[in-house]
């Protein structure tokens, strides 16, 4: 039972590659998140999924874009990487009701 | 919208100490979640609060929601160092609709010396 998984774990991007990151959750939750974490700047939902299929704008959406073709993933991508979007990036994941979000380990970015 | 404040921003302990984090809502608190952090890793779920009045115990940390559910705190009894990291709260939206979505205070950074 691995929880949430995120992968890579750490990359390097020069400004303008693309990348996609993947969350995988073997917990059967409907709902799933990413946020960026910088300092000063706390937690920031990018984007968010309500089920399979469903994804939906969080509080800082640009420059990224999301996708859940299936329940157990949830995949983040930059297009055209800035330096603005160097960040710690988090998934999270959680149950219909009353319950707590459960994050993975994070995916450090660095856009060069 | 939704505002969490946490005090203080940093705390600096001796091993054994007591300390107490604050997280304080702009409007009233339908579910209150403790986070623990550590440095370059994920944020792990410690508890959760819901009722006005609550208290929830693990171990040496101690969590309460006030009466009025504008307010929690976190209690450590004898610090260690394996304490140490970033504390942060998170709450439910108003209501407790906007599909799960939490919204998060800034932190406390912990510090225990030996």
């Amino acid at each position: 039972n691995a929880g949430v998984t995120q992968t890579p774990k750490f990359r390097v991007l020069k400004t303008g590659q693309s990348m996609t990151l993947l969350c995988a959750q073997d917990m059967n939750h409907e709902y799933m998140y990413w946020y960026r974490q910088d300092p000063g700047m706390g937690l920031r939902l990018i984007h968010y999924s309500v089920g399979e299929g469903t994804t939906a704008k969080g509080e800082v959406p640009d420059g990224y874009n999301v996708s859940r073709l299936k329940k157990q993933n949830f995949l983040l991508g930059l297009e055209s990487a800035a330096p603005s979007q160097t960040s710690v990036y988090f998934c999270a994941t959680r149950a219909r009701g009353w319950d707590a979000q459960y994050f993975g380990p994070g995916t450090r970015l660095t856009v060069l | 919208s939704q505002e969490l404040e946490q005090s203080p921003q940093s705390l600096i302990v001796q091993e054994g100490k007591n300390l107490t984090i604050n997280c304080t809502s702009s409007k009233t608190l339908y579910g209150l979640y403790w986070y623990k952090q550590k440095y370059g890793e994920g944020l792990i779920f410690l508890m959760m609060l819901q009722k006005g009045g609550e208290e929830k115990s693990h171990e040496k940390i101690t969590a309460k929601l006030d009466e009025k559910k504008q307010q929690s705190s976190l209690h450590i009894t004898a610090s260690q160092p394996s304490h140490a990291g970033i504390y942060l709260c998170g709450a439910d939206s108003p209501g407790g609709t906007s599909y799960g979505k939490l919204t998060f205070g800034q932190g406390t950074i912990l510090t225990v010396h030996p």
